[in-house]
């Protein structure tokens, strides 16, 4: 299944800055995804990025507060804009992972950036 | 919109102890995950269900889909200290991943 690198782990920010949070994969996918985790919470879909076009937002997140990037096959960026102490939570990305002869191996997920703002 | 609930919400059972947690979805499944999260870490995947009546085990770990396809239930035997964390169900809905509202184990010796 493929591996994911992701940066920073941690960060603490002061609010009224911006975070980039990078997701690096070491095989070529379709689609990735970035995911919010609040304190004590599950997992929230953010938005599903696909190489070539704008990526596609659940409801509840927009492009200004969280604009993604998706440069090629492997590589993905998540920015938080303008962070307030709300937009403290554990950052993650994820890919489908399809390995050989179409094996399954469950969505595979980056180990998280976890955001403190002040 | 699908919606995962989980239960029950937190579990503390004793090592050795035998324990399941459900998994019942709003909407038929088509893909159901199980994870194991530590806390403050990433996801690590146990296993994946499609077929209605589907039950898998690795190690002391069983999940099983119900024949409906609307319920999972993950089962842990003689729970032990490294099981400790948080199980997440996740459905496959439109080709993204849709995550249950989560079981926090804490499992003492």
């Amino acid at each position: 299944s493929a591996v994911i690198s992701q940066k920073p782990s941690r960060d603490i920010c002061q609010r009224g800055t911006s975070l980039t949070i990078q997701c690096q994969v070491d095989s070529q996918v379709t689609m990735m995804f970035w995911y919010r985790q609040q304190p004590g919470q599950s997992l929230t879909l953010i938005a599903t990025a696909n190489q070539g076009s704008e990526a596609t937002y659940e409801s509840g997140f927009v492009i200004d507060k969280f604009p993604i990037s998706r440069p090629n096959l492997t590589f993905s960026t998540l920015t938080v804009s303008n962070m307030s102490p709300e937009d403290s939570s554990i950052y993650l990305c994820s890919v489908e992972g399809w390995g050989q002869g179409k094996i399954n191996y469950g969505y595979t997920f980056g180990s998280g950036t976890r955001l403190t703002v002040v | 919109s699908q919606e995962l609930e989980q239960s029950p919400q937190s579990l503390i059972v004793q090592e050795g102890k035998n324990l399941t947690i459900n998994c019942t979805s709003s909407k038929t499944l088509y893909g159901l995950y199980w994870y194991k999260q530590k806390y403050g870490e990433g996801l690590i995947f146990l296993m994946m269900l499609q077929k209605g009546g589907e039950e898998k085990s690795h190690e002391k770990i069983t999940a099983k889909l119900d024949e409906k396809k609307q319920q999972s239930s993950l089962h842990i035997t003689a729970s032990q200290p490294s099981h400790a964390g948080i199980y997440l169900c996740g459905a496959d809905n439109s080709d993204k991943l849709i995550f249950g509202t989560g079981t926090r184990l804490q499992v003492f010796p």
